[in-house]
């Protein structure tokens, strides 16, 4: 089973706006990464946030982190339809593997 | 610095074939993990290998295998092919063992197709 569960699974929105996609696990975690990936490419990784930390920005990214409620929310500010691809958070599950969610797609209209 | 390569980039088999696909990671990386992307169940992790040995597994039958060479590629071997096997096959590398602390680096993948 995933780990890490992406909501919603599909987002639409209008260049310029942005974008705000959430990830929720099950167990606890060290870290949580947010990959990107374009259609049928492989994945790239955004950014990484430390157990320990509660938001971390990346140019146009930010990322909070909530351990209480074993939440983390992407957003993307001022999207432009290169931002159109696949969004997936990944957690350590219990044997320390990296588990990804189910991914969000994102698609920016021009 | 090149990125993580995977070879082929596209295989189209028969069901009962049995499919070799290739890895190599960024020069210097150590680990080489393996995941199964399909449209129903998302990223689902089959293997990592770290130094040739084999360090976590995913929850995939027997006919999933793979192994890792002394330069650190790595092959996974799917043997007696199902249709259910057609996928996306991902590769990633990592200088330690994957985990979430680590960044991993995906190769462009191995679209495979049974037939």
């Amino acid at each position: 089973s995933q780990q890490g569960e992406e909501d919603p699974q599909a987002l639409s929105i209008q260049e310029g706006e942005n974008a705000t996609m959430n990830c929720s696990y099950k167990t606890s975690i060290n870290n949580l990464q947010w990959y990107r990936q374009n259609s049928g490419r492989g994945l790239v990784h955004l950014i990484l946030i430390r157990s320990n930390e509660r938001e971390k920005h990346s140019g146009r990214l930010r990322v909070t982190l909530d351990t209480s409620k074993k939440s983390s929310s992407l957003l993307i500010t001022a999207s432009r339809a290169a931002d159109t691809a696949s969004y997936f958070c990944a957690t350590d599950a219990a044997n320390s593997k990296l588990t990804f969610g189910k991914g969000i797609t994102l698609s920016v209209r021009p | 610095k090149a990125g993580v390569t995977q070879t082929p980039r596209y295989l189209i088999k028969t069901r009962g074939q049995q499919v070799t696909l290739s890895c190599s990671p960024i020069s210097g990386h150590r680990s080489v993990s393996w995941y199964q992307q399909t449209p129903g169940q998302g990223l689902q992790f089959l293997f990592e290998y770290f130094s040739e040995t084999q360090r976590n597994k995913g929850n995939f039958p027997g006919r999933f295998s793979g192994r890792q060479f002394s330069n650190s590629r790595s092959e996974m071997n799917v043997s007696t092919l199902e249709l259910g096997d057609s996928a996306l096959y991902l590769c990633a590398s990592s200088s330690t063992p994957a985990s979430s602390t680590d960044t991993q680096y995906f190769g462009p993948g191995t679209r495979l197709t049974v037939l």
